[in-house]
């Protein structure tokens, strides 16, 4: 079985300042990562993935991400936050093949304050 | 990159009817979508996984009398809300994963925009 667990379902930052948003999984075949981006009333969009090869993952609009075995976590960062980056974040995993059903942590909501 | 599609986007709709909202992938062939809802502020839950001309695998608890799944074509499902009820007043999302078109990878899931459907 396979689940995630975002910590904080809330994270405020100032505009510039370091985002990390975390998120641990659990499972027990190696995983397939996801961290997507909602905003609001729309639908999902890949931020990035991890699936096998390096560990740090750089996605779109400068977020990175790095898989961490030892400590089951693929935290989300940014070195410096945007006031477009306020939205909801979700992390999820599936296992190897992709087209297992994706599972989801319950989301992050960031806020960007000038 | 891979689009996905999802019409109507906003439905309102009298309690009892139903209503359908297709998911279409624009320019990939998906031989599996999913459908999600999402109840506000909380994140998606799985309904159903629909592969290309069988019949769709139903999550546990979901009534799959209720929301009837059509994955007739390699880019196009449907998903029906029968007698629909206030309850089933919710965001729904499809997602597609890419069928080996090389502008797709098999390992990703592409979303659709959803769907908000309020039942009055």
């Amino acid at each position: 079985a396979q689940s995630v667990t975002q910590l904080g379902s809330h994270v405020s930052v100032s505009e510039g300042a370091l985002v990390l948003l975390r998120c641990n999984y659990s499972s027990s075949v190696p995983p397939y990562l996801f961290w997507y981006v909602q905003y609001p009333n729309q639908g999902l969009q890949l931020l990035l993935k991890y699936t096998t090869g390096a560990t740090l993952v750089k996605g779109i609009n400068g977020f990175e991400a790095e898989f961490k075995k030892s400590e089951t976590s693929f935290h989300l960062t940014k070195p410096s936050a945007h006031m477009s980056d306020a939205a909801e974040y979700f992390c999820a995993v599936t296992s190897s093949g992709g087209y297992n059903k994706l599972i989801f942590g319950a989301g992050t909501r960031l806020a960007v304050h000038p | 990159g891979a689009v996905v599609s999802q019409h109507p986007s906003r439905v309102i709709c009298k309690s009892g009817t139903s209503v359908k909202i297709e998911c279409r992938s624009l320019d990939f062939q998906a031989t599996t979508m999913f459908w999600y809802r999402q109840f506000p502020k909380q994140s998606l839950m799985l309904m159903a996984t629909s592969n290309e001309g069988s019949k769709a695998t139903y999550e546990q608890g979901v009534e799959k009398d209720k929301f009837l799944i059509n994955h007739a074509s390699l880019t196009l499902s449907t998903l029906t809300v029968t007698s629909a009820h206030p309850e089933d007043s919710s965001f729904y999302i499809c997602s597609a994963f890419g069928g080996g078109d090389r502008r797709t990878s098999t390992d990703t899931q592409y979303f659709g925009p959803g769907t908000r459907l309020t039942v009055l």
